[in-house]
């Protein structure tokens, strides 16, 4: 089946510096990717939808000078987390989507972020 | 706009037992709606999924009916297992969107 892989699952960084994960579709091309952030004990919030070869499409409320997203091929897409903070701290998770709008989404097994 | 309610947990249930996770939305137009699962410290993978009134998704034991007049998408399974242990969510997808709308999602403890 279709896989997302994510890297790193784990990072830890002190404030001020730049954190990059990186999402890619192994066995298919997405053309369009999204990236979550899961905050403890909540729910997934739809941070952006990364589109290959133009600008991410970013959800009210997320910085998108903050959140950094490049989409430069149809099988990776990064988010770069700039001058992180300790509220930046979270868990990111990236999906993609095979085929067609009825096919279901995949994620990757996320990446836990930890800013000191 | 689309939004999706999950019960509040956690559950907690003991090996063998029935399970039931209420999951109500609301949407225009005609959505999709799945079950995720989030095992501790993994993403999200796809349970089960339905796309049309009346459609009953099924996986692994878990079954869950979209009904429309009452929009509601509820997990069930007959006899929960250990392994079962985990985080589930409901999410919707509209039909001219490729988001996913997800519920607060419910941590289910199975105990032995």
């Amino acid at each position: 089946g279709a896989v997302v892989s994510q890297h790193p699952s784990r990072v830890i960084c002190k404030s001020g510096t730049s954190v990059k994960i990186e999402c890619r579709s192994l066995d298919f091309q997405a053309t369009t990717m999204f990236w979550y952030r899961q905050f403890p004990k909540k729910s997934l919030m739809l941070m952006a939808t990364s589109n290959e070869g133009s600008k991410a499409t970013y959800e009210q409320g997320v910085e998108k000078d903050k959140f950094l997203i490049n989409h430069a091929s149809l099988t990776l897409s990064t988010l770069t987390v700039t001058s992180a903070h300790p509220e930046d701290s979270s868990f990111y998770i990236c999906s993609a989507r095979p085929g067609t709008a009825n096919s279901p989404l995949h994620f990757g097994n996320g990446t836990r972020l930890t800013v000191t | 706009g689309n939004s999706v309610t999950q019960m509040e947990g956690p559950v907690t249930l003991s090996e063998e037992a029935f399970l039931t996770i209420n999951c109500t939305y609301t949407a225009t137009g005609y959505p999709s709606l799945f079950w995720y699962v989030q095992y501790p410290g993994e993403g999200l993978q796809l349970l089960l999924k339905a796309t049309k009134a009346d459609d009953k998704g099924s996986n692994k034991g878990f079954e869950a009916t979209y009904r429309k007049e009452t929009t509601s998408f509820h997990l069930e399974k007959g006899s929960v297992q250990v392994s079962d242990s985990a985080v589930y969510f409901c999410a919707l997808s509209g039909d001219s969107s490729y988001k996913l709308i997800f519920g607060s999602g419910t941590r289910l403890l199975v105990r032995p």
